[in-house]
């Protein structure tokens, strides 16, 4: 079965910091990992992928992502934070059947 | 280029009544996949169409349903409505079906259910 899990339902970060979003995934065969973003009354928004090559994915709005295949994780990253980051991010998987497989979310909290 | 467009943004229906959601793909994007998301269930996968066809279902009743037209829109349909179809419908599409290729969301069409 494919699945991927966000351990935390908010991540509060102040403006300028780091900021660093979970998942970890259970796949088997190769791993597809997405990050996507959801802001209040619009629809997700892709940041970037990790399909295979080097393991730190960079993608939209200066974030970036860790493949750590030993620790089956892929985690969010962005070095200083903006209040606008503020929303809600969604780490997913496809599968052989190609659909995308979220999971619960993060609401990630910026703050000044 | 035109994002992914989704009408209606918003509706209201009774338990019972029918509805159907119409998305229309990026220009170029053949492939289309529903999905809905509820706080409770989160993001879950409806099905897929490309190239007129559902490629792929998600584990939902058969009141669901949809279809994709020639110049790539596509419409889901729900029959009989609950109170539960009470959700945030989303059209994705990409250009081609693969799990590598990623997906690109429209804004989503709000359906409550009284």
């Amino acid at each position: 079965a494919q699945s991927v899990a966000q351990p935390e339902d908010q991540v509060n970060v102040a403006e300028g910091n780091p900021l660093t979003v979970k998942c970890t995934y259970s796949v088997s065969g190769n791993p597809y990992l997405f990050w996507y973003v959801q802001y209040p009354n619009r629809g997700l928004q892709f940041l970037l992928k990790y399909i295979t090559g080097d393991n730190l994915v960079k993608g939209s709005y200066g974030f970036e992502a860790e493949f750590n295949k030993s620790q089956t994780s892929f985690h969010l990253k962005k070095p200083s934070a903006l209040v606008s980051d503020s929303a809600l991010y969604f780490c997913a998987n496809t599968g052989t059947a190609s659909k995308l497989t979220f999971g619960t979310g993060t609401r990630l909290q910026v703050t000044l | 280029k035109a994002g992914v467009t989704q009408t209606p943004r918003y509706l209201i229906k009774t338990r019972g009544q029918q509805v159907t959601l119409s998305c229309s793909p990026i220009s170029g994007h053949r492939s289309v996949s529903w999905y809905q998301q509820t706080p409770g269930q989160g993001l879950q996968f409806l099905f897929e169409y490309f190239s007129e066809t559902q490629r792929n279902k998600g584990n939902f009743p058969g009141r669901f349903s949809g279809r994709q037209f020639s110049n790539s829109r596509s419409e889901m349909n729900v029959s009989t409505l609950e109170l539960g179809d009470s959700a945030l419908y989303l059209c994705a599409s990409r250009r081609a079906q693969g799990a590598v290729n990623e997906q690109f969301f429209g804004p989503g069409t709000r359906l409550t259910v009284l």
